[in-house]
């Protein structure tokens, strides 16, 4: 299978301790996306690479979270210091640097703050 | 950025059509339509795009209004695998690979 991965599909964690989740694009995709989906919303954007260039980041990514593509291949979130509103899908997505810029999801890693 | 205005849910019956509404009435001349679906415990997948025209591939249809204040996206022949949250995005086509902005979408449920 070629498309999107994410590790792990699921994390527990008790509150304040760090979590770090990692994405494998699509090999050839050099723009990789983070989101955030809370239960019965849409995805939210967090941030963005393109190859190792972060180009965006949401408001909504907070001080305690760190996203990072070293060698423009895989990436990885880091959320420092979890709370319970932290618990959510995080959802990476990775497309071609061309229109129309098709995002192709991972199938995600759920966190849940105890 | 401009929104868009979906059911919260709908129902059909399978091997019938579905049509999926969207409003998008502050659409700007360079936005597109973007619909992306979302199955059970997956992560959303790209459906159909279009600007004007109506547009068709095989996995739907995406029929656009003339003043383009609106469009739907038609699954001409529903089965139980197209139970889903579907989603209509606006994407501005000069700007390159911006984020996906997503509402709340609307559920679809295929009854057998």
């Amino acid at each position: 299978d070629t498309g999107v991965s994410q590790n792990p599909r699921h994390k527990i964690t008790k509150r304040g301790q760090n979590v770090t989740f990692r994405c494998d694009p699509i090999s050839e995709h050099n723009r990789l996306y983070w989101y955030r989906q809370t239960l019965g919303q849409g995805p939210e954007f967090l941030t963005y690479f393109q190859n190792e260039a972060q180009l965006e980041k949401s408001r909504l990514l907070s001080d305690r979270f760190s996203a990072e593509r070293p060698k423009g291949s895989f990436s990885t979130l880091e959320i420092q210091r979890t709370e319970q509103g932290d618990s959510a899908m995080y959802l990476c997505a990775s497309s071609l640097n061309r229109w129309p810029y098709e995002q192709y999801f991972g199938p995600g890693t759920r966190l849940t703050v105890t | 950025d401009a929104k868009t205005t979906q059911p919260n849910s709908m129902e059909s019956n399978e091997e019938e059509p579905v049509h999926l509404p969207c409003n998008h009435s502050t659409i700007s001349g360079t936005d597109y339509i973007h619909w992306y679906r979302q199955l059970p415990s997956q992560g959303p997948e790209y459906v159909i795009h279009g600007l004007t025209s109506n547009v068709n591939n095989r996995m739907a249809s995406l029929a656009i209004a003339e003043d383009r204040k609106s469009s739907t996206l038609i699954l001409h022949r529903a089965t139980l695998r197209d139970a889903a949250v579907y989603y209509c995005i606006l994407r501005r086509g000069f700007q390159g690979a911006q984020k996906l902005v997503f509402g709340q979408g609307t559920r679809l449920t295929i009854n057998p």
